[in-house]
This record gives C-alpha cells, structure tokens and sequence, in this order.
C-alpha cells in the first residue's frame, strides 16, 4: 500500500521568513496529493492539493510542487504569520486508493 | 457548508468494553474513513467505506470493525477495548475519491 514520509517533524521561523515542509510517497499510481493544516483543539482541514498532471498550484502565500519522477511534493509557506502555527499534513491517494497521511510537521511561527 | 459529526467529544471506557463511535455527514457522500490521531504519528487509517455496506480495512484494522448500514452514517466498533486504544478518533467525508476530506470534530477516547 501507499506509505508517506513527511519532514521535518518540527519547524520554527521568524514572522515573515518561509517555511517548506517536504513529503514523498511510495505508490507511483498516486494521483492526488493534498495538504491539510490542523490548528490546536481543530479538526484538519484543506489548504491546498495538487493533481499528478501538474507541477505546482499556487494560492497567495501558499504553493506546493508535485515532482513525479522523483515521487516528492512540498508545500511552501512564504511571509509567515503567527496565525500559520499549526501541524501541517501531506498526504496522497490514488484511483481507487484511500487517502494516507503523513506523521505531520508541527510549525511554529515566532513573532 | 458540509456538516460531519461525530457522536462524542470524549468518551471513557473500561478495558473489555464493547465502544461504539458514530459518524454523520449531512452531504450524501459516497466515501467515509476513520482514523486515528496519535502524537507523533499523524493521521493512520483504520477502515474505509466506497458505499453502503462496503468496507475496506486499512492500515490498522487489528481490533476495529465497522459498520455502514446507510449512506451518511459510519460507524466505528472496538469489539474488547483496550488501553493502547486510547486515542482520538476522526471521522472523514468524501464526495469522491481523490476529493477534499471534511472532517468531524474528533472523539478522544480513553480506555482504562
């Protein structure tokens, strides 16, 4: 089955610097790769997803870039904000497949 | 907006208990998961649902059954609960595969 590895676990910035958290998965019938951000006390939800016929999909501060070959994508956060700090998801599915997560990156913005 | 609800917000049980947790979506979607959410280890899939009484074991099945009897309930079953049970549980919606999860508020369960 699929299995995504996700790093780093923890990540601290200052307010304003970027933030990019990496993920990989093991399926290569994976098509669909979405990030969930998870606030303290919340349920996950949707920030942004990426299709497999697309190399990077943009909205405002966030982006995140597929690398199919190398079986990689990663989300990218630029101008942090206190109101970032969350424990941010990856995770991936395929035709027919479940949605697997991974273990979560816990970022911590600083102001 | 999409509505997921799950039954219990805590919930305490004695080892050897029969639990049941419940699940609810309000937007007839056809895909329901349960997962469970422990520090460290994110997000694990436990069993999934593509439609009325389908299900699909996940990654840790061991110890869970589940049962979907109409389309916008999901029901998660420990037949004999045990302390490594202890958890929060969270219950997710999909309109298809391959779509945004909404999820529900989550269940902390604790087995004593």
């Amino acid at each position: 089955g699929e299995n995504v590895e996700q790093h780093p676990s923890t990540l601290s910035v200052q307010e304003g610097d970027s933030a990019v958290i990496k993920c990989t998965y093991s399926d290569s019938a994976s098509n669909y790769f979405p990030w969930y951000k998870q606030e303290l006390g919340k349920r996950p939800q949707l920030i942004i997803d990426i299709r497999s016929n697309v190399g990077e999909k943009k909205d405002q501060r966030i982006a995140v870039t597929l690398n199919k070959t190398a079986k990689h994508f990663s989300l990218h956060i630029t101008e942090t904000q206190p109101e970032d700090s969350a424990v941010y998801f990856c995770a991936a599915s395929g035709a027919g497949t479940a949605l697997i997560f991974g273990k979560g990156t816990t970022l911590s913005v600083s102001s | 907006d999409v509505k997921v609800t799950q039954s219990s917000r805590y919930l305490v049980k004695r080892t050897g208990e029969k639990v049941f947790l419940e699940c609810v979506q309000d937007m007839d979607h056809e895909n329901m998961f349960w997962y469970r959410q422990d520090p460290g280890l994110g997000l694990r899939l436990i069993y999934f649902s593509y439609d009325v009484k389908m299900k699909e074991k996940g990654d840790i099945p061991e110890g869970y059954s589940v049962s979907r009897e109409k389309k916008e309930r999901f029901s998660l079953i420990l037949e004999s609960a045990s302390t490594n049970q202890t958890s929060m549980y969270l219950c997710a919606s999909l309109p298809g595969l391959n779509t945004e999860a909404f999820f529900g508020q989550g269940t902390r369960l604790t087995v004593v």
